[in-house]
């Protein structure tokens, strides 16, 4: 089955550091969404788009929507260490299935 | 509160038993699915259930089989059909709120086959 391209695969950073993260897609999606996973739970959601262009907040918490509606971006502020798991994004075209990325793996060192 | 339950947490069975994995949303979502996880993998989607009495195969449905007689249950049944069904099992539900859609998850049964 079709899977997002998700970059970087996993990251380590610093405590107090910003994070980017982006999610390209050979096809055109109407919708994406953000999840975290943390180990042995299930995906919470964390940001859904909807237009192309459009940027969202949740907190420390930014993406965006891009032009092209072939990709999004994740952007971490001032990460702490609670904001360690994994980080999958999902495309939805119209129809009932939704297309997910590989995932990034982020890690904050202390 | 409103949200997806799936039951058991853990579940280990023999090799050659099928096991059936519960899921229930009071979302009222019309939509369902199962998705397989594998240590360090991404999600496979296995069935999903557009509406009551209707479900279409995902990526890997063989070795599983669903039913939805239901609109808040999609029960997922691993046959021994399944070569290596140790896994991780997210069940999820989507709808609609005006024009967005959104996807929520449970929070997953782990089943081991000894």
């Amino acid at each position: 089955g079709q899977q997002l391209n998700q970059s970087p695969q996993s990251m380590f950073i610093q405590e107090g550091e910003d994070v980017s993260m982006n999610c390209t897609s050979s096809s055109i999606f109407n919708t994406w969404l953000w999840y975290k996973q943390d180990p042995g739970e299930g995906p919470v959601l964390l940001i859904a788009l909807y237009k192309a262009g459009e940027l969202t907040s949740n907190g420390r918490l930014t993406a965006q929507f891009g032009i092209t509606r072939k990709d999004s971006f994740l952007n971490i502020s001032a990460s702490i260490p609670s904001d360690v798991g994994i980080y999958f994004c999902a495309g939805h075209e119209g129809t009932y299935k939704y297309i997910f990325g590989t995932g990034t793996r982020l890690k904050v060192l202390a | 509160d409103g949200g997806i339950t799936q039951s058991p947490k853990y579940l280990f069975r023999k090799e050659g038993q099928n096991v059936t994995l519960s899921c229930e949303q009071n979302l009222n979502h019309d939509a369902m699915y199962w998705y397989r996880q594998d240590p360090g993998q991404g999600l496979r989607l296995i069935y999903y259930s557009q509406i009551v009495n209707d479900f279409q195969k995902g990526d890997i449905a063989e070795g599983y089989s669903v039913s939805r007689e239901k609109k808040e249950s999609f029960p997922l049944t691993v046959t021994s059909a399944q070569k290596n069904p140790t896994a991780f099992y997210l069940c999820a539900s989507s709808g609609r709120r005006g024009f967005k859609n959104e996807q929520f998850f449970g929070p997953g049964t782990r089943l081991t086959v000894l």
